[in-house]
């Protein structure tokens, strides 16, 4: 079945370093790909997405490209800030049926001043 | 209103009994799921519903589990003989469509805390 596996946290960075949060996939068909993010008590919100092999989803400064050949879908973000202290979801969803959410275990990440 | 609303926020029960939960998705949203977040996990998909039908329930973990929605908007997440293992927070979302990438907005979540 569908799955998503990504780097386990917590991943703790300077201000302004960069961020790499590793996630892969394993899929049939041609899923779509996410990245959610839940900040302290806030609900869970969606940052940015892709859904086709090769589209760059953007949001914020951070960025995350859809990788077929290596079925990875990593996020990126070149400087990061205190306030992105939160925890990210790597997810995927089968976009031809009926678009339910597989999500990863989650990384938490703490940005330290 | 403006997003995705769940109630109670938290629901604190003993073990055996029963409990509802409530989802108000967006208005105008068709599809509706169900997701249950225990701790230190990312959430788990329970149930789907376009309309009025329950089009996958495949992610219903057993029999005493059960959701309806029976007008197309609000809906109600229902457990019964609640087992300290049920103990999560349960997330509802709703999306326009339910096909194809279409953005689910996720309410804040119920805790439930079972005893």
């Amino acid at each position: 079945g569908n799955s998503v596996t990504q780097m386990e946290g917590p991943v703790t960075l300077s201000e302004e370093a960069f961020l790499t949060i590793n996630c892969t996939y394993t899929a049939t068909g041609y899923p779509s790909l996410f990245w959610y993010v839940q900040y302290p008590g806030e609900g869970l919100q969606l940052l940015l997405k892709a859904t086709k092999a090769d589209d760059k989803g953007s949001n914020k400064g951070f960025e995350a490209t859809y990788r077929k050949e290596t079925t990875s879908f990593h996020l990126e973000k070149g400087s990061v800030q205190v306030s992105d202290s939160a925890v990210y979801f790597c997810a995927l969803s089968d976009s031809e049926r009926d678009d339910k959410i597989i999500f990863g275990k989650g990384t938490r990440l703490h940005i330290l001043p | 209103g403006a997003g995705v609303s769940q109630t109670p926020s938290n629901k604190v029960t003993e073990k055996g009994k029963y409990v509802e939960l409530r989802c108000d998705p967006i208005s105008g949203h068709t599809a509706l799921y169900w997701y249950r977040q225990s701790l230190g996990q990312g959430p788990e998909f329970l149930i789907y519903f376009q309309g009025t039908g329950a089009a996958d329930d495949s992610g219903l973990p057993n029999d005493r589990f059960f959701a309806v929605r029976p007008e197309g908007s609000v809906s109600t997440l229902k457990i019964q003989r609640t087992e300290r293992g049920d103990s999560a927070v349960y997330l509802c979302a709703s999306s326009l469509s339910g096909v194809g990438g279409t953005e689910q907005f996720f309410g804040p979540g119920t805790r439930l805390t079972v005893l």
